[in-house]
């Protein structure tokens, strides 16, 4: 079935330092890719998103390329602040009508000062 | 704007007591509506989704059940709590049939169960 492997975390980092967070999928068909935040105590919010190959979704620094012929989706940003201390999940979409997503573990970034 | 509602944000429950969480949207029509689960340590479970009213699947038998009464309305139950039903959980909605929609969460109930 489908599913989307997430590297183990918890990461750390210090502020301006470079983050990559790796993700890859297995999928039937084009599915739709996505990254959730999940800021301590509260829902998630939707990062980015790309619904096909060679997409880029970009949101507040973060970027995500969906690559098919590696299937993967890596989120990264340029220089992270302690404000992106979240949870990060990457997500697919099977693209059927009424499919959820279907999440991976979800990676645990801590920024500090 | 769209807006998700859920309540109550937290809930202290003993075991084998009856649960009732709810979730509300609005603005928005005929939205898919969906149940996660997020346990401790794990990640996020799909628990059911709904389509319209009346309508829910269910994705892993479990000791919960939804409902969809409204159109913009979605619960979550169960008769009798046990200790693994646990954890935090997420209501979201989508516009459209398309996969490529994207979900919209909702703030959370975070349920543990003594």
């Amino acid at each position: 079935g489908n599913s989307v492997t997430q590297m183990e975390g918890p990461v750390t980092l210090s502020e301006e330092a470079f983050l990559t967070i790796n993700c890859t999928y297995t999928a039937t068909g084009y599915p739709s890719l996505f990254w959730y935040v999940q800021y301590p105590g509260e829902g998630l919010q939707l990062l980015l998103k790309a619904t096909k190959a060679d997409d880029k979704g970009s949101n507040k620094g973060f970027e995500a390329t969906y690559r098919k012929e590696t299937t993967s989706f890596h989120l990264e940003k340029g220089s992270v602040q302690v404000s992106d201390s979240a949870v990060y999940f990457c997500a697919l979409s099977e693209n059927q009508a009424g499919t959820a997503l279907i999440f991976g573990k979800g990676t645990t970034l801590s920024v500090s000062s | 704007s769209q807006t998700i509602h859920q309540w109550p944000a937290t809930l202290v429950q003993p075991v084998g007591s009856p649960l009732s969480l709810e979730c509300t949207v609005e603005g928005t029509s005929n939205p898919n509506l969906y149940w996660y689960r997020q346990a401790a340590g794990r990640g996020l479970q799909l628990l059911f989704y709904s389509v319209g009213i009346g309508q829910i699947s269910s994705e892993v038998p479990q000791n919960l059940s939804a409902s969809r009464p409204q159109d913009r309305q979605f619960i979550l139950s169960s008769k009798k709590l046990l200790l693994s039903d646990s954890g935090f959980y997420l209501c979201a909605w989508s516009v459209g049939l398309a996969g490529t929609d994207t979900q919209y969460f909702g703030p959370g109930t975070r349920l543990t169960v003594l």
